[in-house]
C-alpha cells in the first residue's frame, strides 16, 4: 500500500511543549515538504528537503524544526517558540522537478 | 517572488452546469508549471490538472479543462457537468521551472447545488 503516512491525525499541544508530527513515505521520492494550512490563507511552506541530510527553510520556518536522516522520513517539530501553532499540517512529496505533489492526509494540531 | 491570486473565495453552481474558477499569477520566469488541486471535506489534497507553460495547448482531464493565457498570466479552471462530488476547496499552484518550491493561492470554495 504505497503512499504518504502522517501521524497522528489529531494532536494537542500544551503551553511550552514541543510536539513532533510524523511523515513517512514509501514512494521512493527524493523531495519532501511540510505545509501549514490556515483558513483563508491557502498552503504556506514551512520546510522542504530534496535529499537526505539536507533541508531548506520555507516562508514560515520560525518556530519549527525538521530532520531528514532517512529518505522515507521527514518529521516536523513544532517548538514552544511557535506562538500560534493551531493549524492543519500537510506533508507532501514529489518525484522530481516539475512534477506534481503527492500529499498525506494531514495532522490537525490544536493548543490546549 | 512568485504570487498566486484567487479572487473568488466562494462560488456555487447547479448540478450539471459549468463553472469557471479564476487564477492569476505574477512571475518574471518564462518557463514554469501550473496546477489545480482539489481539497474535499476529507481534507485530502488531490491533483486535478497540470499545465506546462511552454506548451500552448490547454490541458484537459475529463470534465476539467484550463484556459491558460500566458501573456495575461491567467490560469482558469473550467468544470463541466458539475457533480456533487466536485464540492471542495480548489487551489491554484505555481512551480518555477528551475526550482522545487510550490506557491499556492488562497483557494476557492466551490459548492455544487443539487
Amino acid at each position: 500500500d504505497g503512499g504518504i503516512t502522517q501521524s497522528p491525525k489529531y494532536l494537542f499541544r500544551k503551553e511550552g511543549q514541543n510536539v513532533t508530527l510524523s511523515c513517512e513515505q514509501n514512494l521512493n521520492h527524493d523531495a519532501m515538504y511540510w505545509y501549514r494550512q490556515d483558513p483563508g490563507q491557502g498552503l504556506r511552506l514551512i520546510y522542504y528537503s530534496q535529499i537526505v541530510n539536507d533541508f531548506q527553510k520555507g516562508d514560515i520556518a520560525e518556530g519549527y524544526s525538521v530532520s531528514r536522516e532517512k529518505k522515507e522520513s521527514f518529521p516536523l517539530t513544532v517548538t514552544s517558540a511557535q506562538k500560534n501553532p493551531t493549524a492543519f499540517y500537510l506533508c507532501a512529496t514529489n518525484v522530481g522537478r516539475g512534477e506534481k505533489l503527492f500529499f498525506g492526509s494531514g495532522t490537525q494540531l490544536s493548543v490546549l | 517572488a512568485q504570487t498566486v491570486t484567487q479572487s473568488q473565495p466562494e462560488m456555487s453552481v447547479q448540478e450539471a452546469e459549468t463553472v469557471t474558477l479564476s487564477c492569476t499569477y505574477d512571475t518574471s520566469e518564462s518557463n514554469y508549471y501550473l496546477f489545480w488541486y482539489k481539497q474535499p471535506p476529507s481534507r485530502q489534497m488531490i491533483l486535478v490538472i497540470r499545465q506546462e507553460a511552454y506548451k500552448q495547448q490547454n490541458a484537459t482531464e475529463n470534465r476539467f479543462s484550463v484556459n491558460f493565457q500566458k501573456a495575461a498570466k491567467s490560469f482558469s479552471l473550467k468544470i463541466s457537468d458539475s457533480q456533487l462530488g466536485d464540492t471542495a476547496m480548489y487551489f491554484c499552484a505555481f512551480l518555477t521551472f528551475t526550482g522545487n518550491q510550490f506557491y499556492f493561492g488562497t483557494g476557492t470554495s466551490l459548492t455544487v447545488i443539487p
